[in-house]
């Protein structure tokens, strides 16, 4: 199984900052990696797909980076609605594997 | 408008059974690659099952135990669940084309 590792675990943050959450694929993944964000008590909404690729209607304040094995998922002037928990996911290879998550809290 | 809706969830006994249906809108789910996520509470996401034209694909935990299908007619898929442990307590999700549903819960506890 890939295993994804994702850091931070949590992070603190002011409202305006920018953020940078990464995953690392215990194997090679292409370009088969997703993002997800959620909020409590909602369901996970996808960010972005292939790497890079930002899911109809969500903002361009977030962005996504990397090959290979290394990830970036990057979030800049941070608002409060996006003080969430954020999830890297590999579907390059079954079993699907997610990362642990990053909670991402006000400062 | 793609939309994607889960059903069937509930509280089992050890050993018993359900079925989790996902009723799809907005597309055909014979269109997609479709899944089931599951998140037990407090914790991560994990994915359960894949279904990609006639392919299925499951989590190691689940195999044998789960079976993921769909009915083009009725535009829905379905993951019948048998001999359900505690371990598979979790909010159920469907997903299909990046698209989530709000979840089905599944309670198994004796």
């Amino acid at each position: 199984d890939i295993q994804m590792t994702q850091s931070p675990s949590s992070l603190s943050a002011s409202v305006g900052d920018r953020v940078t959450i990464t995953c690392r694929a215990s194997q090679g993944i292409t370009n088969s990696l997703a993002w997800f964000q959620q909020k409590p008590g909602k369901a996970p909404k996808c960010l972005i797909y292939a790497v890079s690729n930002l899911q109809t209607g969500v903002p361009s304040k977030f962005s996504g980076s990397g090959s290979g094995t290394d990830f970036t998922l990057t979030i800049t002037n941070l608002q409060p609605e996006d003080f969430a928990t954020y999830y890297c996911l590999q579907y390059n290879s079954y079993p699907r594997t997610f990362g642990q998550g990053t909670k991402v809290e006000i400062k | 408008e793609v939309q994607v809706l889960e059903s069937g969830g509930g509280f089992v006994q050890p050993g018993g059974s359900l079925r989790l249906s996902c009723a799809a809108s907005g597309f055909s789910v014979s269109t997609y690659d479709m899944s089931w996520l599951r998140q037990a509470p407090g914790k991560g996401l994990e994915w359960v099952s894949d279904i990609s034209g006639n392919r299925v694909f499951y989590r190691d935990s689940v195999r044998g135990r789960f079976t993921i299908s769909r009915d083009n007619s009725k535009n829905t898929l379905y993951l019948q669940m048998n001999s359900l442990r505690t371990e598979d307590t979790a909010l159920y999700f469907c997903v299909a084309n990046w698209i989530w549903g709000q979840g089905t819960l599944v309670t198994v506890s004796s």
